[in-house]
């Protein structure tokens, strides 16, 4: 199985920060990687898929980048509503997530 | 308007059985692989079955296989989920996701909760 880590597990950060989470697999995944945003209550959203693939209708200040093992989501400028709890998955052998990464308001 | 509306969750005894379904509809529900994907109380998204668009292939985590079964109608637009010998770990909400370009989730559902417990 294909395992998924990110870092931090955390992160307190103010509105108008940037912001980067860190996503690494235990094998090489290629491109296969995506990330999703889920608030509290609320179905997870697809943000970015193949790992730097940005969703029709998903602010241009969340990008993706990476690929092998290390991938990192990048969100320049944090708006009020980027609150949430972010996961990456990849879909190079079966499916497997990350454990998320809550992103709190400082 | 692409929808996915669980149903069929609710509270049951360990070893119990519980079918969920899943409504499709404003997309081509023959044309996509679907997904069940779950998420404990507090906890992360776990991937645990897809079927292929037509039916023909399935696959399963191995914390499900041999107890979980899932199916499709196509002529339904619905999706299911059979449940059987349920545990107390199996205690999740439950979501339908809609497969997408690049082996993503696209779409997901608002989700069912499953309570198993003694």
């Amino acid at each position: 199985d294909i395992q998924m880590t990110q870092s931090p597990s955390s992160l307190s950060a103010s509105v108008g920060d940037r912001v980067t989470i860190t996503c690494r697999a235990s094998q090489s995944i290629s491109s296969f990687l995506n990330w999703y945003q889920q608030k509290p209550g609320k179905a997870p959203k697809l943000l970015i898929s193949a790992a730097s693939n940005l969703q029709s209708g998903v602010p241009s200040r969340f990008s993706g980048s990476g690929s092998g093992t290390d991938f990192t989501l990048t969100i320049i400028s944090l708006q009020p509503e980027d609150f949430a709890t972010y996961y990456c998955q990849q879909s190079y052998i079966s499916y497997s997530f990350g454990q998320g990464t809550k992103l709190e308001i400082k | 308007e692409v929808q996915l509306v669980e149903s069929g969750g609710g509270f049951l005894r360990p070893g119990g059985s519980l079918r969920l379904s899943c409504a499709a509809s404003g997309f081509t529900f023959r044309n996509h692989w679907m997904h069940w994907v779950r998420q404990a109380p507090g906890k992360g998204l776990v991937w645990i079955s897809d079927i292929k668009h037509d039916g023909s292939s399935a696959r399963y985590a191995d914390s499900v296989t041999g107890r979980f079964r899932i199916s499709r109608d196509n002529a339904k637009n619905t999706l299911y989920l059979q449940m059987n010998s349920l545990r107390a770990e199996d205690t999740a909400v439950y979501y339908c996701v809609r497969g997408g370009d690049g082996y993503s989730f696209d779409f997901w559902g608002q989700g069912t909760l499953v309570t198993v417990s003694s």
